[in-house]
């Protein structure tokens, strides 16, 4: 069945350094694909998203790529602030049309 | 100001009691799922709704029930089924024809006594 893997957390960084979260998956076809993050205590909401091969979906300062080869879809921004601290999930719509499938979620912390 | 609302923000269920938590929205959207978060672990979908008076099973279904009975809202019941029902609940809605991209309320954390 379909599925998202992400990189294990949490990721620490110092303010201003280069972030990059890696994201892959296990699909029939060519889903859309999701970046959501999730501050403390509240829901998710959602980065940027990529509907085709080749797309790159930003917002934020964010970006990512979807990459059909590498079934990736890795999110990147050269300078985090603190701010950007919070749960980066990764996510696929399914085959079937019906409901997102999520990794496990990508802690992020970021230290002024 | 349009939004998703989720209530209440946490919630204590005893030994052998249902409890329900509420969604409402008031986007215009069709579709409505109920996700669960457990720590460290992404979302698992529960029940979702694409239309008024239908939904269907998600992959952890067991435990829950729901209903649709109007378009704006979409309860969750925990019953006494559910063995391990402390976790974050999220309600979410989309567009019909445009299911892929959803909206997400704050959530609802469910704690056992």
């Amino acid at each position: 069945g379909d599925s998202v893997t992400q990189m294990e957390g949490p990721v620490t960084l110092s303010e201003e350094a280069c972030l990059t979260i890696n994201c892959t998956y296990t699909a029939t076809g060519y889903p859309s694909l999701f970046w959501y993050v999730q501050y403390p205590g509240e829901g998710l909401q959602l980065l940027l998203k990529a509907t085709k091969a080749d797309d790159k979906g930003s917002n934020k300062g964010f970006e990512a790529t979807y990459r059909k080869e590498t079934t990736s879809f890795h999110l990147e921004k050269g300078s985090v602030q603190v701010s950007d601290s919070a749960v980066y999930f990764c996510a696929l719509f399914n085959q079937a049309g019906t409901a997102l499938i999520f990794g496990k979620g990508t802690t992020l912390s970021v230290s002024s | 100001d349009g939004g998703i609302t989720q209530s209440p923000k946490y919630l204590f269920r005893k030994e052998g009691q249902n409890v329900t938590l509420s969604c409402e929205q008031n986007l215009n959207h069709d579709a409505m799922y109920w996700y669960r978060q457990d720590p460290g672990q992404g979302l698992r979908l529960i029940y979702y709704s694409q239309i008024v008076n239908d939904f269907q099973k998600g992959d952890i279904a067991e435990g829950y029930s729901v209903s649709r009975e109007k378009k704006e809202s979409f309860p969750l019941t925990v019953t006494s089924a559910q063995k391990n029902p402390t976790a974050f609940y999220l309600c979410a809605s989309a567009l019909a024809g445009s299911t892929e991209t959803q909206y997400f309320g704050p959530g609802t954390r469910l704690l056992v006594l």
